[in-house]
């Protein structure tokens, strides 16, 4: 069946900083992949999608481009701030629709001043 | 639209009682998920509605889970019998067949059960 694979954190930056979040995935066919984040307290946001091969996602500063080849879909961003703390969730929804999807174990990012 | 409503946020109540929550989708949406998500963990997927129909389950969810979405709208998710290992937070999403943009979720209904 489908899964993904997320780098454990916690992952602790300073503001400003570049940040990495890596996932790969196994999954029949070419799903579309997304990232969700998870502010303290509440449910989990979309943050961003990609559809098919070569997309990338983007969103408030965020990237993530969808790699066929080394079936991945590492999340990046170039400069973090405070706000950004957060869980972040890599998924992928299984074959025939979004009837059903796949978390990662989410990696938890700290941002420092 | 005020988003994916869920009722009530917190929920402490002693093993062997009955729990009920109840998921409000948006409107629009005719597709309603349910999911558990454990300390560390991503979300489970429950189970999933298409309107009013219930098209798939979990192996996950006992038979001392039961959901409904009676009239295609609002959902209710009931356990009965609560055991201690069903402390997590219940999440319920809702999306929209036609557009495909990804699930919406609400704020979740953390169990404790003591």
């Amino acid at each position: 069946g489908n899964s993904v694979t997320q780098m454990e954190g916690p992952v602790t930056l300073s503001e400003e900083a570049f940040l990495t979040i890596n996932c790969t995935y196994t999954a029949t066919g070419y799903p579309s992949l997304f990232w969700y984040v998870q502010y303290p307290g509440e449910g989990l946001q979309l943050l961003l999608k990609a559809t098919k091969a070569d997309d990338k996602g983007s969103n408030k500063g965020f990237e993530a481009t969808y790699r066929k080849e080394t079936t991945s879909f590492h999340l990046e961003k170039g400069s973090v701030q405070v706000s950004d703390s957060a869980v972040y969730f890599c998924a992928l929804p299984h074959s025939g629709g979004y009837q059903k999807v796949t978390f990662g174990t989410g990696t938890k990012l700290q941002v420092i001043p | 639209d005020t988003g994916v409503s869920q009722n009530p946020r917190h929920k402490i109540t002693k093993r062997g009682q009955n729990v009920t929550f109840r998921c409000d989708p948006i409107s629009e949406h005719n597709r309603l998920y349910w999911y558990r998500q454990t300390l560390g963990q991503g979300p489970e997927f429950l189970t999933y509605f298409q309107n009013e129909a219930q098209l798939e389950k979990s192996r996950l969810l006992s038979d001392r889970f039961s959901a409904e979405r009676p009239k295609g709208s609002f959902s209710t998710l009931e356990i009965q019998r609560t055991e201690q290992g069903d402390s997590a937070m219940y999440l319920c999403a809702s999306s929209s067949a036609l557009t495909g943009n990804g699930y919406t979720f609400g704020s979740g209904t953390r169990l404790t059960v003591v």
